[in-house]
C-alpha cells in the first residue's frame, strides 16, 4: 500500500529558529496536506496544496507540493513555543477523501 | 457552530469485548470518516460513510464495522477486541460537494484494551 516517509521524526530547536520538515512517497498524490496535532486533540489542518509545484504560505508556515507529486515540505519561520506539537503530512489521490498520513514530526521549542 | 464531537473520550475494555464509538459531524457536513491512530504513529484510514453507506474502506478486518444515521452521525463498532486495537480513534467530517475535500477532525476516543 501507499506509504509516506516523514522526516525528521523529531526536532528540538531554539525559539526563533526556522524549521523544515519533509515528506516523500512511493506513489503520486493529487493533494498534499499538512496537519498539526496537540496532545489530547485531533489533527488540525495547516496548509493544503492542490497543484504540483504549488508554494503556499499561511502566516509563518510555508509548504510546497513537489513537482513529481511524490513529495512535499513544510517550513516554519521564527519558531515560537506554541509551535510545539506533532506535524503530519498527508496525501490524497482522486479515490475519494481517504488520507494517507506520514508518521509525524515531533517539534519541541526551547524558549 | 459545533465542530466534530466524539464520545466517549476515554474507555477501557478487555480482550474479546465489543466497543461502540460515536461521532457527530460538523454542522452542515454529510460525510464521516474514521481513522485509527496508534501511539506514536500517524492516523490510518478505517472507512468512510456517505448517504448511510460505506463508500471506501482501508486495510482493516471485518471486526471493524460502522454505521451512518440519517442525521449524518456515525458509529464505529469493533468486535472481539485485541490488545492491538488500543489506539486513539478519530472521526473526521467533510462535505461531499466541497471540492477541497477538507476534513475536520474530532478530539478522538482513546480506547485501551487490557
Amino acid at each position: 500500500g501507499q506509504q509516506l516517509n516523514q522526516s525528521p521524526q523529531s526536532m528540538f530547536i531554539q525559539e526563533g529558529e526556522d524549521v523544515s520538515m519533509n515528506c516523500t512517497s512511493s506513489s503520486i498524490f493529487n493533494t498534499w496536506l499538512w496537519y498539526k496535532q496537540d496532545p489530547g486533540e485531533g489533527p488540525v489542518l495547516l496548509i493544503a496544496l492542490y497543484k504540483a509545484g504549488e508554494l503556499t504560505s499561511n502566516g509563518r508556515l510555508t509548504a510546497q507540493f513537489g513537482i513529481t507529486r511524490k513529495d512535499s515540505f513544510l517550513n516554519i519561520s521564527a519558531s515560537i513555543p506554541s509551535d510545539v506539537g506533532i506535524y503530519f503530512c498527508a496525501g490524497r489521490n482522486n479515490a475519494g477523501n481517504m488520507l494517507t498520513f506520514g508518521g509525524g514530526t515531533r517539534l519541541m521549542v526551547k524558549p | 457552530d459545533a465542530g466534530v464531537t466524539q464520545s466517549p473520550t476515554h474507555l477501557i475494555k478487555t480482550r474479546g469485548q465489543q466497543v461502540t464509538l460515536r461521532c457527530s459531524p460538523k454542522s452542515g457536513h454529510d460525510t464521516v470518516s474514521w481513522y485509527q491512530q496508534a501511539l506514536g504513529q500517524g492516523p490510518q484510514f478505517i472507512f468512510q460513510y456517505y448517504e448511510e453507506e460505506e463508500r471506501q474502506r482501508g486495510n482493516f478486518p471485518d471486526r471493524f464495522s460502522g454505521h451512518q444515521f440519517p442525521n449524518y452521525s456515525s458509529e464505529l463498532n469493533v468486535n472481539a477486541l485485541l490488545l492491538g486495537d488500543s489506539a486513539l480513534y478519530l472521526c473526521a467530517s467533510s462535505l461531499v460537494r466541497d471540492l477541497s475535500g477538507e476534513l475536520f477532525f474530532g478530539e478522538g476516543s482513546r480506547l485501551t484494551v487490557l
